[in-house]
């Protein structure tokens, strides 16, 4: 069965601090992952995606992906309290399909 | 742009009464569409998913159906809810062939 684990949290940063977010996942044939961030109460929202080894970086957050080692982790920098909330990682499997981690959960406290 | 909707928001229903949760996209055609269930405090399980009109797959087994009469419309149905059946039901889009996938609103489902 296809995995993609990530640690539940809480994560707690001080506000302006660097959130570092991991996920490990099973399947040696994913090429797409994705992050999606979901405040509670609310559907999730896509943030990131990345298809390549190495960094990509979009604002505040850096997706890094290493292939080798099945890991992909999402940093935030400068955290802010409105960063707070789930972030699940997803990778792609068969026929289009995503497998979502469980989520970590995010404080950044003031 | 492509925007998906997703309807009620809420809803409360008594164990056994039958369900109907409707979810449209709008500005693309020939979607992959995909339900989704998240139980409190826990990961999204995927349902239904559908790559064209009358076609879909389930991932697990269970007393929810899914259907798909239109190109942009996917409806979550159950016969008789079970106290099992609460949860949070997403709704998801994708392009045909591609990625990422992109949530509705939800609809928090409560089930007495």
């Amino acid at each position: 069965q296809k995995e993609v684990e990530q640690n539940s949290g809480p994560l707690s940063v001080p506000e302006g601090a660097i959130a570092s977010l991991n996920c490990t996942y099973s399947d040696r044939g994913s090429q797409s992952f994705f992050w999606y961030r979901q405040y509670s109460g609310k559907s999730p929202e896509l943030i990131m995606f990345i298809y390549s080894n190495g960094d990509k970086e979009d604002g505040r957050f850096t997706a890094q992906l290493n292939k080798a080692s099945q890991y992909v982790s999402l940093l935030i920098r400068d955290s802010q309290p409105s960063d707070s909330a789930t972030y699940l990682c997803a990778v792609n499997n068969a026929g289009n399909m995503l497998t979502f981690g469980g989520g970590t959960r995010l404080m950044v406290k003031p | 742009s492509q925007t998906i909707h997703q309807w009620p928001a809420t809803l409360v229903q008594p164990v056994g009464s039958p369900l109907s949760l409707e979810c449209t996209v709008e500005g693309t055609s020939n979607p992959n569409l995909y339900w989704y269930r998240q139980a409190a405090g826990r990961g999204l399980q995927l349902l239904f998913y559908s790559v064209g009109i009358g076609q879909i797959s389930s991932e697990v087994p269970q007393n929810l159906s899914a259907s798909r009469p239109q190109d942009r419309q996917f409806i979550l149905s159950s016969k008789k809810l079970l106290l099992s059946d609460s949860g949070f039901y997403l709704c998801a889009w994708s392009p045909q062939g591609a990625q990422p996938q992109h949530f509705g609103d939800g609809t928090r489902l409560s089930i007495l």
